[in-house]
């Protein structure tokens, strides 16, 4: 049961255009969610977050919405430029108990920024 | 200031033998999770360690283990390998357990294949 859902496993947007990557999720326990980008022969490196008791963060070309009634995220990139052309992954944080936190990802999304 | 550090970057091994990856965190940092990561799967959680304690465990089953030294530097060990264990497994480490206190930085990851 994938709990954290990335429908679109690519998307290809014109330089300067927006790109808008989605992500759908089901556990409702979740409290916190995360974009993270990752190059080919690189690990992941963290983008942007929000908490869930807010419904939008933003960071500099960046922004994160959140809809929690419909348990949705979008990441909004403007404008999109070709050093931007990675794999994003949403992941989306719970409680496990014990003082831990777990992440659960997406499968990603590849984006390709064309010139 | 250094980043997460995982050794070997590649390893090829056979069916049946058995694999220790190392992961050194980033200086101060106590938290370190593992996840694989296989084509079309995006990141799953295998398990997180705090302070030598392995706090919380993904759906995995017993050949995956790993342990935490006192100076953080974490080993996950893959027992009686399979070809369906090649994949790419990533280190990341934090501060502190809760990501909204600071997210997870990412190693770049080892690369095992299973032949």
């Amino acid at each position: 049961d994938q709990q954290v859902k990335q429908n679109s496993p690519s998307l290809s947007v014109q330089e300067g255009r927006i790109s808008i990557l989605n992500c759908d999720y089901t556990n409702s326990m979740f409290d916190y969610f995360l974009w993270y980008k990752k190059y080919p022969a690189e690990g992941p490196t963290f983008l942007i977050s929000i908490s869930s008791i807010k419904d939008k963060n933003e960071d500099g070309r960046f922004t994160v919405f959140l809809n929690k009634s419909a348990k949705h995220l979008s990441l909004h990139i403007v404008p999109s430029q070709p050093g931007d052309s990675a794999v994003y992954f949403c992941a989306a944080s719970t409680y496990s108990g014990a003082g831990s936190y777990q992440l659960t990802f997406g499968k990603g999304t590849k984006l390709s920024v064309i010139p | 200031k250094a980043g997460v550090t995982q050794t070997p970057r590649y390893l090829i091994k056979t069916r049946g033998q058995q694999v220790t990856l190392s992961c050194s965190p980033i200086s101060g940092h106590r938290s370190v999770s593992w996840y694989q990561q296989t084509p079309g799967q995006g990141l799953q959680f295998l398990f997180e360690y705090f302070s030598e304690t392995q706090r919380n465990k993904g759906n995995f089953p017993g050949r995956f283990s790993g342990r935490q030294f006192s100076n953080s530097r974490s080993e996950m060990n893959v027992s009686t390998l399979e070809l369906g264990d090649s994949a790419l497994y990533l280190c990341a480490s934090s501060l502190s357990p809760q990501p909204s206190n600071q997210p997870q930085h990412f190693g770049d990851g080892t690369r095992l294949s299973i032949l």
